[in-house]
């Protein structure tokens, strides 16, 4: 069965700088997909940025990007430029690629809540 | 494009007591998920439906927990009884083929 694990419960980061969450994950498949999801309090969780196992070339999207070690299974989150609205618990999910339709289910990690210091 | 719709935001109820919540997806969405989130933890899958048919209902406690699609299109999940192990934010989302899926705010439920 696929794990996802973060081991920091809790980041801080002071506004405008950089912060780097962690993720690993096991599984035994070749295909598969990775996600970050952000979920703010009481608020519902979005899509920050994913990554298909295939594609060498890490993720970005504006100052969010993605180190992904295939061979470590190692998944981190980077955030440049930390703003305010970023505090939220952030969420690494796989999702197996065995499925043709891409529709199958996601596994979470436990979770980072990330504070943001003004 | 409307997104995932959920109702109620919150309930609270008494152990042994049942409850329904409900959930619209995203227009032409043909999957819809249920998932479980424990305080502290990250969400775990309860059972999803492509269309109206059951795709993985593994990890749903059949005992207690039951979900219907019907018309393929909203959602209902429904606990009976409840226990205190429920409590628990209960999230829906949906998704097109080849998409990410799209979550909605959730039901946070309170057992007393």
């Amino acid at each position: 069965a696929q794990t996802v694990t973060q081991s920091q419960p809790e980041m801080s980061v002071q506004e405008a700088e950089t912060v780097t969450l962690s993720c690993t994950y096991d599984t035994s498949e070749s295909d598969y997909y990775l996600f970050w999801y952000k979920q703010p309090p009481s608020r519902q969780m979005i899509l920050v940025i994913r990554q298909e196992a295939y594609k060498q070339q890490n993720a970005t999207e504006n100052r969010f990007s993605v180190n992904f070690q295939k061979a470590a299974k190692s998944f981190s989150l980077k955030i440049s430029d930390s703003q305010l609205g970023d505090a939220a618990m952030y969420f690494c999910a796989y999702r197996s690629g065995l499925d043709s339709s891409n529709t199958g289910k996601l596994i979470f990690g436990q979770g980072t809540t990330l504070q943001v210091k003004p | 494009e409307a997104g995932v719709a959920q109702s109620p935001r919150y309930k609270i109820i008494e152990k042994r007591q049942s409850v329904a919540f409900w959930c619209n997806p995203i227009s032409g969405h043909a999957t819809l998920y249920w998932y479980q989130q424990i305080l502290g933890q990250g969400p775990k899958l309860l059972i999803q439906f492509q269309n109206n048919g059951v795709v993985d209902d593994s990890q749903l406690p059949k005992d207690r927990f039951s979900a219907e699609r019907l018309k393929g299109v909203d959602s209902t999940l429904k606990i009976q009884p409840a226990k205190l192990e429920d409590s628990a934010v209960y999230l829906c989302a949906s998704s097109s083929e080849n998409q990410p899926q799209h979550f909605g705010d959730g039901t946070r439920l309170s057992i007393l």
